[in-house]
C-alpha cells in the first residue's frame, strides 16, 4: 500500500500562473479532505469530499477549486496563483468522515508563488 | 462549535526527560480524541487515539488519557528521545456530527542529546 500520494512534491508558480495539485489513495477510503499548513497557522481545511460525488467548502476555499475525479483521487486547482497561497499543501484522506476514523496523510506538496 | 486548544512550544528537553504536552478541547457531542506527529518534511501521522471517556491510547511509548470530566487528552512519554523531535497535533472528531476534524496549533518538541 502507498497510502496516500500527492503530486508535484515542489513547484515554483508565478503570480497569475495555474496549477492543479493531484492526491490518490489506495486504501479505499470513502472522504477526502485538502489543507494548507502555514508557520503560525496550524492546518486550515480547504475543500473538502465526504464521499464520491461530493465537495463542500472548508474554512479557506477561496482561490481554490477541487475535483473528485473518483475514489481514489481528489485534485486541488489554483486558477490564478497568487503570493498568499504560498504554503506546504496536505491531502488527507479517511475511510469515514465522523467519529474515530483517523486521517492519513500524504507527504506534501511544497509551493511558492513569486 | 468544536475547539483544541495545545501549549504553546516549541517544548525543548534532554534526552531520557519526562515529556507531557496539554491538549484541552470543547466538543458539542461525543468526540473521538487524537494525537498526530508530524516528523520535519513529512506529512502528519497517527500517534495514538482514543474514542471514549477514559480510555487510553498508546503508542511508541507515547500515552494520553481520555479525560471527560476535565475534557482533556494530555500526550506524555516517560523517556524521550531525539528522534522524538517533531510537531505534534491533538484532534477531534465528533460522531454524528460534522466530516470535518478540528485540529490544534500543534506543539514543536525539540530533544536535546
Amino acid at each position: 500500500n502507498a497510502g496516500v500520494t500527492q503530486t508535484p512534491k515542489f513547484q515554483v508558480l508565478k503570480t497569475g500562473q495555474s496549477m492543479t495539485l493531484q492526491c490518490a489513495q489506495d486504501m479505499n477510503h470513502n472522504s477526502m479532505y485538502w489543507y494548507r499548513q502555514d508557520p503560525g497557522m496550524g492546518l486550515r481545511l480547504i475543500y473538502y469530499s465526504a464521499s464520491e460525488g461530493t465537495t463542500d467548502k472548508g474554512e479557506v476555499p477561496n482561490g481554490y477549486n477541487v475535483s473528485r475525479l473518483n475514489k481514489r483521487e481528489f485534485s486541488l486547482r489554483l486558477e490564478s496563483a497568487a503570493p498568499s497561497q504560498t504554503s506546504v499543501y496536505f491531502c488527507a484522506s479517511s475511510e469515514g468522515a465522523s467519529g474515530g476514523y483517523e486521517q492519513y496523510f500524504g507527504p506534501g506538496t511544497r509551493l511558492t508563488v513569486t | 462549535g468544536n475547539s483544541v486548544t495545545q501549549m504553546e512550544g516549541p517544548v525543548t528537553l534532554s534526552e531520557e526527560a519526562f515529556l507531557t504536552i496539554n491538549c484541552t478541547y470543547t466538543a458539542t457531542g461525543y468526540p473521538s480524541l487524537f494525537w498526530y506527529v508530524q516528523y520535519p518534511g513529512e506529512g502528519l501521522q497517527l500517534l495514538l487515539k482514543a474514542t471514549k471517556a477514559d480510555d487510553k491510547g498508546s503508542n511508541k511509548g507515547f500515552e494520553a488519557t481520555y479525560r471527560k470530566e476535565t475534557t482533556s487528552f494530555h500526550l506524555e512519554k516517560g523517556s524521550v528521545q531525539v528522534s522524538d523531535s517533531a510537531v505534534y497535533f491533538c484532534a477531534l472528531r465528533v460522531s454524528g456530527g460534522s466530516y470535518i476534524p478540528t485540529f490544534g496549533r500543534g506543539t514543536s518538541l525539540i530533544v536535546h542529546p
